[in-house]
């Protein structure tokens, strides 16, 4: 049973530019969430998804952010014009459901803005 | 709002040392509390969970952690401390009404050999 997989692990991505983050839960995982870790600081809540469903919205971004998880494919986290400030590790983390279970993390993706 | 709060922003340590690394948090209702690692360059890995019961956790590695209801505590401890222990320690709580965690800013931990 693979981890959670999150690729690209590098994104390098000029300012104005689209950015998309793509995560594959563990198999059986029908819970997603999303974290963003800037430079010298800890994990911040982003978003939580189920399959087709945003759950939980209110760690993102009101502009330029976007998540999805459609019912095939990987969960999506799409930042569009970034800027230098969105220069982040952002992880994501996959569940079975949301009660007294831990979250699985990838390894997560390094997005550099130039 | 439900915070997580680690103490010690960076701790450096002697191998052999004893370890203990502060979380408090102020959500009041029903928690689940966790630990995890993450080695330099490396994923989250959990060290250790609480759900229930014992309050006294042992997790991977050595590593211990004490859930004290009264102090909204969940400090993490490990006798001696090893060089292969140094990474960043994230306490995270787990808020079973609203599904989602709240993790404290992390410590980072240098063990000199």
């Amino acid at each position: 049973n693979a981890g959670v997989m999150q690729n690209p692990r590098h994104l390098v991505r000029r300012r104005g530019q689209e950015a998309r983050l793509r995560c594959s839960p563990m198999k059986g995982h029908s819970h997603v969430y999303w974290y963003r870790q800037l430079p010298e600081e800890g994990l911040k809540f982003m978003v939580y998804l189920q399959k087709e469903n945003i759950i939980d919205e209110s760690g993102m971004p009101k502009e330029r952010f976007s998540a999805e998880f459609p019912k095939e494919g990987p969960s999506i986290l799409r930042i569009q014009q970034v800027v230098r400030g969105d220069s982040a590790a952002y992880f994501c983390a996959s569940s079975p459901d949301r009660v007294n279970t831990e979250a699985f993390f990838g390894q997560g993706t390094r997005l550099t803005v130039v | 709002a439900q915070s997580v709060s680690q103490h010690n922003h960076h701790v450096i340590l002697s191998e052999a040392a004893s370890l203990e690394l502060g979380c408090n948090y102020s959500y009041g209702g029903t928690v689940n509390l966790f630990w995890y690692v993450q080695y330099p360059g490396q994923h989250l890995q959990l060290l250790l969970k609480y759900f229930s019961g014992d309050p006294l956790v042992k997790g991977i590695k050595g590593f211990e952690a004490e859930f004290i209801k009264s102090k909204f505590s969940f400090n993490l401890r490990k006798p001696s401390v090893q060089w292969s222990d140094t990474a960043e320690y994230f306490c995270a709580v787990y808020n079973t009404n609203a599904g989602k965690s709240t993790f404290g800013d992390g410590t980072t931990l240098t063990v000199k050999p």
